[in-house]
């Protein structure tokens, strides 16, 4: 059974500062996303990472994945209010083509502090 | 873009009543899902349809029974509600394959806005 863990789980930061949030899982899989969810709304979707070094960057957010190592990285740079929210990383558990059924990770809830 | 649209948007029931959510996607998507969101935790899938006339079922599909009524809709059914079904539940849809046949899709799935539901 896939397990994907996310730490910390609540992160509080200050404007202007850098941090990670990490994404672990438990079985091979080269394929991951980044979700937002700001509260009481909908996820959208931040990422999507499909290979062992993707690496990609939207804005202030950057993600990678290691699959070497079942890892993934949300790198948040110069932090402002507007990036408070909960991030989901999830992990597609298909080896197949195309299946797509994800497991996600508790969350992380991020409060960017003025 | 409306997207995947979730009706209805709250609802509150009480214990033994049944209902269905419907969910309905209109980016010509072959994959839906049903997930919960509980307090604290992230989603949990219930059931999923990888392609219209199937359906299968994901971690927690004990109280639920889903169709999917043609490509666009997959609805969800409670038939006999318990209290600890009172969640947020979200539908999803995504393009499981690439433009290739046998080509992985690299499509994120799109989700609805959520249903609202408490039962007493």
């Amino acid at each position: 059974e896939l397990k994907v863990e996310q730490n910390p789980l609540f992160l509080s930061m200050q404007e202007g500062k850098n941090y990670t949030i990490y994404c672990n899982y438990s079985t091979t899989s080269d394929r991951l996303y980044w979700y937002r969810q700001d509260p009481g709304k909908s996820l959208e979707s931040l990422f999507v990472l499909l290979s062992n070094g993707a690496v990609k960057q939207e804005g202030r957010l950057m993600a990678s994945l290691d699959t070497k190592a079942r890892l993934s990285t949300l790198h948040i740079t110069a932090a402002v209010h507007d990036l408070s929210a909960t991030y989901f990383c999830a992990v597609d558990e298909g080896s197949n083509f195309g299946n797509e059924k994800l497991t996600f990770g508790t969350g992380t809830r991020l409060t960017i502090i003025p | 873009n409306a997207g995947v649209t979730q009706t209805p948007k709250f609802q509150v029931l009480k214990t033994g009543q049944s209902m269905t959510l419907q969910c309905a996607q209109d980016m010509n998507h072959n994959s839906m899902y049903w997930y919960r969101q509980d307090p604290g935790m992230g989603l949990r899938l219930i059931y999923y349809s990888a392609s219209e006339g199937t359906t299968d079922k994901g971690e927690v599909p004990n109280g639920y029974n889903v169709s999917r009524l043609n490509k666009r809709e997959f609805s969800l059914r409670l038939e006999s509600a318990a209290p600890s079904q009172t969640s947020v539940y979200f539908c999803a849809s995504t393009q499981r394959t690439g433009p290739v046949w046998g080509q992985r899709s690299n499509q994120p799935q799109h989700f609805g806005d959520g249903t609202r539901l408490s039962i007493l």
